[in-house]
């Protein structure tokens, strides 16, 4: 079955760029039916919808975070990527990836990666 | 962007216990609602969808309930491996949003 595994730096600079890879690997990132997302869960709190990517190069972020976030994909790596430009110390989090995908009217997120914890500090 | 209110943030039970937790949409969301299970460490894991519906291979002691606004999760008899954070989120608009999670601990 489809599984999804983040990685990259854990510490990254105020005013730095976050970046972040997912891979997948068991099935196709190329799958028509799947909307390749991020996650992120700042400590203590609740999690919040980053955005997605479909393979075709489709992308959706949350206005909340739109100005400053770009996802990507590379499907000859099967991997997709998050940049989240001039961070602080508010984008500390647990980033999670995820596949969205439609099942009838409803949207699954599943499966998800373990998740990185990425810190914004000097 | 709809807000989902998730109660309690954190409960007390024992195993053998039935409980529940709620998610509330500030506005009508129809049956678009997800649960999910959260392990220290773990990928979340999705348990119900459109309000109600088990994912294949999750036990029958998960239930989903409600529709428009108000949502519940019942764990009808509690487990040891329940022991978890369970969080909502809705799909019914753009962008999704999630509950703000119930950490479920042991009494």
């Amino acid at each position: 079955q489809v599984q999804l595994q983040e990685s990259g730096p854990g510490l990254v600079k105020p005013s730095e760029t976050l970046s972040l890879t997912c891979t997948v690997s068991g099935g196709s990132i190329s799958s028509a039916d799947s909307y390749w997302s991020w996650i992120r869960q700042p400590p203590g709190r609740g999690l919040e919808w980053i955005g997605y990517i479909h393979y075709s190069g489709t992308t959706y972020y949350n206005p909340s975070l739109k100005s400053r976030v770009t996802i990507s994909v590379d499907t000859s790596k099967s991997q997709f990527s998050l940049r989240v430009n001039s961070v602080t110390a508010a984008d500390t989090a647990v980033y999670y990836c995820a596949r969205v995908s439609p099942h009838g009217d409803y949207v699954w997120f599943d499966p998800w990666g373990q998740g990185t914890l990425v810190t914004v500090s000097s | 962007a709809i807000q989902m209110t998730q109660s309690p943030s954190s409960l007390s039970a024992s195993v053998g216990d039935r409980v529940t937790i709620t998610c509330r949409a500030s506005q009508g969301i129809r049956n678009d609602l997800g649960w999910y299970q959260q392990k220290p460490g773990k990928a979340p894991k999705l348990l119900i969808y459109a309000a109600s519906s088990l994912q294949s291979g999750v036990p029958s002691r998960f239930s989903g309930s409600g529709s428009g606004t108000d949502f519940t999760l019942t764990i009808s008899s509690l487990q040891p491996e329940d022991f978890a954070t369970y969080f909502c989120v809705q799909d019914y608009s753009y962008p999704y949003t999630f509950g703000q999670g119930t950490k479920l601990e042991m009494k």
